[in-house]
């Protein structure tokens, strides 16, 4: 079972440089999320979307856009890369409900020079 | 400001040990608790989680206790192995769609 996949693993871009980030499930969930996690601060929510068609910011959203491509993608664009955006990146899908478990893929490590 | 808190950044344990880790929140509407496990290179993996109806939920060696009153979660590993050793992350649900993550612990068990 592959779960949540994402893609590239690893990237390393240039300030300015733009990239998308791709995420996909196939646990038919309706719930998709992006996440960042830097050094002491936890995981983050950038974006998520509660059901194909629909996109909502999260805590984080700024320097990112997204696009629910179907039930099974959630992509995460960044349009200008900044050094502050240089973090590792998951990707997440839930079923809808109050507890929420959410099942992740293995993250994108994103370096910004 | 951080709604789910974290305090302990590291824990060591020796093995066969209990390793209890700690979790403190200040959203009383919080519904539903859960804990993570993140290996290094790897996504988070859920672990085990609660509902705040509950003030504990046993699943093989791991014990998540909650303490409404204090707004107090703690998870129990008895015992501890060392495979047990990654981060763990406690995270509280709102009922929505969010999903609130402390800032992380690193556990070691030492053989």
């Amino acid at each position: 079972n592959a779960g949540v996949t994402q893609t590239p693993k690893f990237q390393v871009l240039k300030t300015g440089q733009s990239m998308t980030l791709q995420c996909a499930q196939d646990m038919n969930h309706n719930s998709m999320y992006w996440y960042r996690q830097d050094p002491g601060m936890g995981l983050r929510l950038i974006y998520y979307s509660a059901s194909e068609g629909t996109t909502d910011k999260g805590e984080v959203p700024n320097g990112y856009n997204v696009s629910r491509l179907n039930k099974r993608e959630f992509s995460l664009r960044l349009e200008s890369a900044a050094p502050s955006q240089t973090s590792v990146y998951f990707c997440a899908s839930s079923e809808r409900g109050p507890k929420n478990i959410q099942y992740f893929g293995a993250g994108t490590r994103l370096s910004v020079l | 400001d951080q709604q789910v808190k974290q305090n302990s950044p590291s824990l060591s344990v020796q093995e066969g040990r209990i390793s209890i880790l700690n979790c403190d929140y200040t959203n009383s509407m919080f519904d539903y608790f859960l804990w993570y496990k993140k290996y290094p290179a790897e996504g988070p993996t859920f672990l085990i989680s609660i509902s705040s109806i509950k003030d504990k939920n046993e699943d093989g060696r791991f014990t998540v206790f909650l303490n409404k009153s204090a707004k107090h979660l703690s998870l129990h590993i008895v015992p501890s192995q060392p495979g047990d050793s990654a981060v763990y992350f406690c995270a509280a649900s709102d009922g929505a769609n969010n999903l609130f993550f402390g800032t992380g612990t690193r556990l070691t068990v030492i053989p």
